[in-house]
């Protein structure tokens, strides 16, 4: 079974433009979270996707940042436009909850998005 | 509002050394703990998960244990080797179907 897949792996841009990252969830996982490590700082969440719905977007940073997961599959991470401090490895991770309690979270080998 | 934090920040050892890492939360109404591993330019390595009912978890020369009431997780690493060193992060979650917290790692060096 294929594990969480993000895309590009890297990405290096110029300040002012525009990124979109994938992420591909583990097949079946309702799931859906985003979180980033900017440099020097301890890894940090964005937001969570239940299926197609925001379940809690509590860590977006601000409103360049825009998530997206249509149908409830993979999902999208846009920056627009990025920043200097937007530099950092964002990871996401899917899991499913196969009874109550239970709830694993795999991730992703993470985007490292360098801004210039 | 949980945090977590990790000691030491880094950590350089002589191979065959048996170490230990410390991992400490803020509030101990957790749903689980984990321990992952991250190599330079890499992702995430799941090493060990402890629900929040257990004390410990073993995997091969890794032992992981949890202490809820004093909010506490050490990470146990038995004759360390060199493909050892890596940054070693500890991350709560205060429920199911909620995000990770994480810690802010411990950069560990293991000399051959």
């Amino acid at each position: 079974e294929a594990g969480v897949t993000q895309f590009p792996s890297h990405s290096v841009i110029e300040k002012g433009q525009t990124v979109t990252l994938r992420c591909d969830p583990i097949s079946g996982h309702d799931n859906l979270y985003w979180y980033r490590r900017v440099m020097g700082k301890e890894i940090k969440f964005l937001l969570h996707f239940v299926k197609e719905s925001k379940q809690d977007e509590s860590g977006m940073p601000n409103n360049r940042f825009l998530a997206e997961r249509t149908g409830g599959t993979y999902s999208t991470l846009k920056v627009q436009p990025a920043e200097l401090e937007d530099s950092g490895v964002y990871f996401c991770a899917s899991s499913q909850v196969i009874r109550a309690r239970t709830d694993t979270q795999y991730f992703g080998p993470g985007t490292r998005l360098t801004v210039l | 509002k949980q945090e977590v934090t990790q000691i030491p920040a880094a950590l350089s050892v002589p191979e065959g050394e048996n170490l230990v890492l410390n991992c400490s939360f803020t509030d101990s109404a957790i749903y689980n703990l984990q321990w992952f591993r991250q190599d330079p330019g890499k992702g995430l390595t799941s090493l060990l998960l402890i629900q929040s009912s257990q004390r410990e978890q073993t995997s091969g020369r890794l032992n992981a244990s949890l202490d809820k009431s004093s909010g506490r997780s050490t990470l146990y690493i038995a004759a360390s080797q060199p493909g050892d060193s890596a940054t070693y992060l500890c991350a709560v979650r205060p429920n199911y179907g909620q995000n990770f917290v994480f810690g802010p790692g411990t950069r560990l060096s293991v000399l051959p």
